[in-house]
């Protein structure tokens, strides 16, 4: 069935500094790939997302990029802040109403 | 415009009991997804209703069961509870279910004692 991967975990980083986090899925007929931030006690919200007819797509500090070839996708934070502390969720669907989210990354990042 | 609305956000249930869980979408969404989350396990996909049908379904046991109503409001059901059901139960809506943002609701926190 679907599977969704992600990685790492948890990471840690210095105010500052970049954070990247990677998934990969395994359903080939996925083409949506959006990601959540999950704050301490909130709801997920929708940060970003990507089609699979683009490759790469940013929004001020936040960037995505695909590679359909190797079924994986990946969120890169630049010049993090602490409020970008959080969990974040990648997922992957097609055109379904099936989101499949991957098992989440802890962001700290320390002032 | 009223986000998605959870009741009850709190609940305490024993072991063997039922549950149901109610969802409220934002007004003109058609599409009703419900996920478990749990820590270290992420979220994890129940069901999703569109138009009062079932579209999709995750991998949990048929002690877990939904539906839709005809104004797209929703309610899930957990029978037999188990210990292992305490989670956050997640209900998102969207437009149409066809790939676009999910709302969110804040969720159902479960206990099972």
């Amino acid at each position: 069935g679907e599977n969704v991967e992600q990685h790492p975990s948890t990471l840690s980083v210095q105010e500052g500094d970049s954070a990247v986090i990677k998934c990969t899925y395994s359903d080939s007929a996925s083409n949506y790939f959006p990601w959540y931030k999950q704050e301490l006690g909130k709801r997920p919200q929708l940060i970003i997302d990507i089609r699979s007819n683009v490759g790469e797509k940013k929004d001020q500090r936040i960037a995505v990029t695909l590679n359909k070839t190797a079924k994986h996708f990946s969120l890169h934070i630049t010049e993090t802040q602490p409020e970008d502390s959080a969990v974040y969720f990648c997922a992957a669907s097609s055109n379904t109403g099936k989101l499949i989210f991957g098992q989440g990354t802890t962001l700290q990042v320390k002032p | 415009k009223a986000g998605v609305t959870q009741t009850p956000r709190y609940l305490i249930k024993t072991r063997g009991q039922q549950v149901t869980l109610s969802c409220s979408p934002i007004s003109g969404h058609r599409s009703v997804s419900w996920y478990q989350q749990t820590p270290g396990q992420g979220l994890q996909f129940l069901f999703e209703y569109f138009s009062e049908t079932q579209r999709n379904k995750g991998n949990f046991p048929g002690r877990f069961s939904g539906r839709q109503f005809s104004n797209s409001r929703s309610e899930m059901n957990v029978s037999t509870l188990e210990l292992g059901d305490s989670a956050l139960y997640l209900c998102a809506s969207s437009l149409a279910g066809d790939g676009g943002e999910l709302f969110f609701g804040e969720g159902s926190r479960l206990t099972v004692l």
